[in-house]
């Protein structure tokens, strides 16, 4: 089955350092989501990638999506210790690949911890 | 505006009893969801709905039942619990058209079996 790998799995920095997390597919992707889960919370919707490299930015944040849309990376720059959380990717299976559109495989998350 | 809620927020059972969580969403999205999220493992979809009357089975199902008599109703049974259903259980509705949507979780419920 589809699978979607991430790493690193946990990463610690020292606030104001840049922080990025990877999101790999063992399959062509119709898009990628990513969500923010804060210690305790429950996931929360932070972008959608569509586009084959699509490249897009919330504030401090840069999302990307690779041209074979096989894979992601979102990247904080200046970290601050209101990003502390678990970053997910989710990925939904290109249906020209048998996968269908309400499917969302996440990966298994970045722990990031923010040292003030 | 409470979008999605669950119910209840913490449940701890004992092996063998049957138990169901709640999840109620107020903008009647057709699609719902629920998630297990264990640690090393992510999130993982048990079952899903596409509508009222229609649900489908997720990744990992077995031990669970779900009904969706109504479009802002969609229960999760735990027929009779076993201590790996420990767990904490996300329900999550979909807003959007086709492959391109945005899901949202509700606050999720910590699920105890002893």
């Amino acid at each position: 089955g589809q699978q979607v790998m991430q790493i690193p799995q946990y990463q610690h920095v020292q606030e104001g350092e840049d922080f990025t997390t990877y999101c790999n597919s063992s399959t062509t992707l119709s898009n990628i989501q990513w969500y923010k889960q804060r210690p305790g919370g429950h996931p929360v919707f932070l972008i959608q990638l569509v586009k084959s490299g699509e490249v897009k930015k919330q504030k401090r944040l840069t999302f990307q999506f690779g041209e074979a849309k096989k894979n992601s990376s979102l990247h904080i720059t200046a970290t601050q210790t209101t990003d502390v959380g678990t970053y997910f990717c989710a990925g939904i299976k290109d249906p020209n690949s048998g996968g269908s559109n309400y499917k969302l495989t996440f990966g298994k998350g970045t722990l990031l911890t923010v040292n003030p | 505006d409470a979008g999605i809620t669950q119910s209840p927020r913490y449940k701890i059972t004992e092996t063998g009893r049957q138990v169901t969580l709640m999840c109620h969403q107020t903008w009647s999205h057709s699609y719902m969801f629920w998630y297990r999220q264990d640690l090393g493992h992510g999130l993982r979809l048990i079952y899903y709905s596409a509508a009222a009357d229609i649900t489908d089975k997720g990744e990992v199902p077995d031990g669970y039942v779900v009904s969706r008599s109504k479009t802002e109703n969609f229960p999760l049974t735990l027929e009779s619990a076993t201590r790996s259903q420990t767990s904490v259980y996300f329900c999550a509705s979909r807003w959007g058209q086709g492959a391109v949507y945005e899901q949202y979780f509700g606050p999720g419920t910590r699920l105890t079996v002893t």
